[in-house]
């Protein structure tokens, strides 16, 4: 069983850059098993996958965010990272991190943390 | 940019059939795979690979995908299965999430 914690700011000021970590436990975010992925949720809305990114480098992104996202891997620390730069209030969301599957055409998520809120505050 | 779309809401009796549909153009070409959210909690995977159910999804939870509509059918829908649910599926190398569908058990 994978398990997965979100831990980071709960509140980022408008123009500054969000920076999240995802702590990953009974898995090896070095093992090619899975794709590590963010998606967020803003409040009383749907979900919005943000980007994933394999062991090897090969990275996904949501195109409307793209311009504004990193996602890196930390192997020593078996811990992959978001950041999002120059937020606005339209950031304002619950950010889970979650395992997605390796697999072309595929691509589900199979494990997902516990998500974290973050506010942007102007 | 593709989309898919979800009705916002599905209502069902204990114990009878809900389904719920995701449209997509030409999805049966595509896999998709659903999720299960309930209020203050993360998603849970219920269906994969159009029709898999991933290990400790009861049975009663099943998927379908023909033409441009993808199906989730809960079979003896219980009061436990209410909440939103996701329909996802990847294109163009996106993920592409469907609005999701909030299904009320009366």
């Amino acid at each position: 069983q994978v398990h997965l914690q979100e831990s980071g700011p709960g509140l980022v000021k408008a123009s500054e850059t969000l920076s999240l970590t995802c702590t990953v436990s009974g898995a090896s975010v070095s093992s090619g098993d899975y794709y590590w992925a963010w998606i967020r949720q803003p409040p009383g809305r749907g979900l919005e996958w943000i980007g994933s990114m394999y062991y090897s480098g090969n990275t996904f992104h949501n195109p409307s965010l793209k311009s504004r996202l990193t996602i890196s891997l930390d192997t020593s620390k078996n811990q992959f990272s978001l950041k999002l730069s120059s937020v606005t209030a339209a950031d304002t969301a619950v950010y889970y991190c979650a395992t997605q599957d390796i697999a072309a055409a595929a691509r589900h998520f199979q494990y997902w943390g516990r998500g974290t809120l973050v506010t942007v505050s102007s | 940019s593709y989309e898919l779309t979800q009705p916002p809401s599905v209502s069902v009796s204990p114990g009878q059939t809900a389904s719920i549909t995701c449209s997509g153009d030409k999805l049966e070409n595509k896999y998709t795979c659903w999720y299960h959210q309930k209020p203050g909690q993360s998603p849970v995977l219920v269906i994969y690979h159009d029709n898999k159910r991933p290990s400790g999804i009861p049975e009663r939870f099943s998927g379908s995908n023909s033409g441009n509509t993808a199906t989730l059918t809960i079979s003896g829908t219980q009061a436990m299965d209410d909440g939103d649910y996701y329909c996802q599926t990847w294109d163009s190398s996106t993920v592409i999430i469907g609005g999701g569908t909030k299904l009320t058990v009366l």
